[in-house]
Parts: C-alpha cells; sequence; structure tokens
C-alpha cells in the first residue's frame, strides 16, 4: 500500500484544456510538495505547502493542501506542451524527516 | 559541485556481475535517500540515510541491494548478481531541513542496463 496516491496516473490532453492531479492519503502531513520530472531528469521541486488550506498559484498552476493536511490537488490551467512530464506530490509526515513520494501522474499534453 | 551528482551516468553489465553506483550529495545535506525508476513510472524508494541515524532500509528490494554513506557525504549503491529486472535508472537525492519543509535535489540518475 502506498502512502501517498495520486490520480489519474496518466492523462493525455489537448493543448489548452485545463487539469488537476490528486494526491490523497489516510496520514497527517507537516508539509506536502510537488515536483516535476522531465526525461533524463532528476524530479525538480515546484512548491512546497506548509498550512492545511493553503493555496499557491504559480503561474498557470494551482496548487492546495487540504485542510485536514492529508491530500493536494495540482491544478493547470490551458495546459501547454512544455507542462509534459511527470507530476510527483512528497511529504514529509508529522513528527518525522522523511520525504515520502507519491505514485506519480505522467502528462502529456498534445498540440 | 553545487547539485547533486552521480555517476556514472550510464552502466552497462552483464548478467550476474556486481555493480557499484556512486551519490555526492549536495554539501551540508543530512539526509540522503536512493530510488529506483523505472520507464514512464514514479519513484521507487529504496533506503534513506539521516545523519548518524541507522539508515532506511525497508524499500531494499533484496539482499543483493545494500548502500552505504561514508563520513555523512558520499554514498554508493551496490548491487550484486545484477538480474535483468534491476534495469533502472537509480536516482538519488539530499536534503536539508527548513521551518518550510524538505526540498529534495536530485541527480541526474544512473541508467542502468543489464544484459
Amino acid at each position: 500500500t502506498q502512502l501517498l496516491e495520486q490520480s489519474p496516473q496518466f492523462l493525455s490532453i489537448q493543448e489548452g484544456e485545463n487539469l488537476t492531479v490528486y494526491c490523497n492519503s489516510s496520514s497527517v502531513f507537516s508539509s506536502l510538495q510537488w515536483y516535476r520530472q522531465e526525461p533524463g531528469e532528476g524530479p525538480v521541486l515546484l512548491v512546497t505547502v506548509v498550512t492545511g488550506g493553503e493555496v499557491k498559484k504559480l503561474k498557470r498552476l494551482t496548487f492546495q493542501f487540504g485542510d485536514a493536511r492529508k491530500d493536494s490537488s495540482l491544478h493547470i490551467t490551458a495546459a501547454q506542451p512544455g507542462d509534459t512530464g511527470l507530476y510527483l506530490c512528497a511529504g514529509v509526515r508529522g513528527g518525522g524527516n522523511k520525504l515520502t513520494f507519491g505514485t506519480g501522474t505522467q502528462l502529456k499534453v498534445e498540440l | 559541485g553545487a547539485g547533486v551528482s552521480q555517476s556514472p551516468s550510464n552502466k552497462v553489465t552483464e548478467k550476474g556481475k556486481d555493480v557499484e553506483l556512486r551519490c555526492d550529495p549536495i554539501s551540508g545535506h543530512t539526509a540522503l535517500y536512493w530510488y529506483r525508476q523505472s520507464l514512464g513510472q514514479g519513484l521507487e524508494f529504496l533506503i534513506y540515510f539521516q545523519g548518524n541515524s541507522a539508515p532506511d532500509k525497508s524499500g531494499l528490494p533484496s539482499d543483493r541491494f545494500s548502500a552505504e554513506r561514508t563520513g555523512g557525504s558520499v554514498s554508493t549503491l551496490t548491487i550484486q548478481r545484477t538480474q535483468q529486472e534491476d534495469s533502472a535508472v537509480y536516482l538519488c537525492a539530499s536534503s536539508s531541513f527548513g521551518i518550510s519543509g524538505t526540498e529534495a535535489f536530485f541527480g541526474q540518475g544512473t541508467r542502468l542496463t543489464v544484459v
């Protein structure tokens, strides 16, 4: 059983569409992060959220941390081919240090 | 260097041989992780080092896999008697800790091919 489950696992959309990726757990996290990985590279941090209910925006990307700090979502508006990649959520459980990664969402944005 | 460095970047080995993969983390980072990634898939956790604490080895898939971290810095992941199913990209990450959370910095990985 994965600690952080992401959905959907795969997503293929057309340029200009909107999409949401979900990251869910039954555990509480003191912080949660989203990473993007492009082919041939390691994942790179996009954002960190630490407060329940927190919303952060990064251009066309909106990140939300659930009120109970057990889940998060990533919403992309007007997707572009450059958004293509593997999106990973990751969290640190309350009282711990270890960063745990989610199962990943492979996004492909086509022209 | 400024980032996490992994070597070699590519490794082709014959089935049954042993391999060593190296990770140089960012200086001062107390945490170091090893992950395995198959093509188009997510990250499979292997092992986690944190300071002088005993490593979390819960992700190692078999006793053919082992890892060391010497002097709290460089880490080596060793795979003995390699099998074809060991073929994957092995990623290393390091991190420090701060009030706003823990950012993991990744190397570019070692692509291992067992033939």
